[in-house]
């Protein structure tokens, strides 16, 4: 299986001040199709997932753009340009190249 | 509008069994792959199953096979998880997504808590 590893797992953030995720995968994303099935989801409290971004970088519909994604092979980022307030909760990235389907253990972002 | 409406979850004793259903609408259900993720209490996410939109591959995460099976009826626009055996370390609350590499769309679940 591909394990997900997540960075940092809590991250205290100013509003207003960016704030980067790190997801690293065991094995690399790039599918035998060329693409690279990596995604972000946000769960706020009480809430279920959310997807905000799809294959690294793609912006799912209605997600701001201070959310953005980066990244190749194994290694990939999330970053909020500027963190607001409602962004407050659980980000998880997801592999989608493999079965089993595999989350990173979470990142918890929080208002200083 | 994409709806995920998931139903069936309960208390049930150890060696047990449920049957999950999601119905979908707001989208053409079968012309999508669909996905079972699961969340136990204070925990991550877990991909539990998914299948595409025929019906006729399904996958499923180890921990889970033999035990659970994925399906759907696409004349019902409803996906179904029926599991079987059911052991302490399934309680969760259990979600539906639309999607079988990544999930735009999900539930707002359906909680399975497994104790005697």
């Amino acid at each position: 299986d591909i394990v997900m590893t997540q960075t940092p797992l809590s991250s205290p953030v100013t509003l207003g001040q960016p704030a980067s995720i790190s997801c690293r995968s065991s094995q690399s994303l790039v599918h035998s199709d060329g693409n690279t099935y990596l995604s972000w989801l946000q769960q706020r409290p009480g809430q279920p997932p959310r997807l905000l971004i799809y294959k690294i970088s793609n912006r799912f519909s209605g997600v701001p753009d201070r959310f953005s994604g980066s990244g190749a092979g194994t290694d990939f980022t999330l970053k909020i340009s500027r963190v607001e307030a409602e962004d407050v909760g659980v980000y998880y990235c997801m592999q989608g190249t493999q079965f089993p389907r595999t989350f990173g253990q979470g990142t918890k972002v929080e208002i200083k | 509008e994409v709806q995920l409406v998931e139903s069936g979850g309960n208390l049930v004793q150890p060696g047990g069994s449920l049957r999950l259903s999601c119905a979908a609408s707001g989208f053409t259900f079968s012309s999508y792959w669909m996905s079972w993720v699961r969340q136990a209490p204070g925990k991550g996410l877990e991909w539990v199953a998914n299948l595409n939109q025929d019906g006729n591959e399904k996958h499923y995460v180890d921990s889970v096979k033999g035990r659970f099976t994925i399906s759907r009826d696409n004349a019902k626009n409803t996906l179904y998880l029926q599991m079987n055996s059911l052991r302490a370390e399934d309680t969760a609350l259990y979600y539906c997504a639309r999607g079988g590499l990544w999930c735009p769309y999900w539930g707002q679940g359906t909680l399975v808590t497994v104790s005697s």
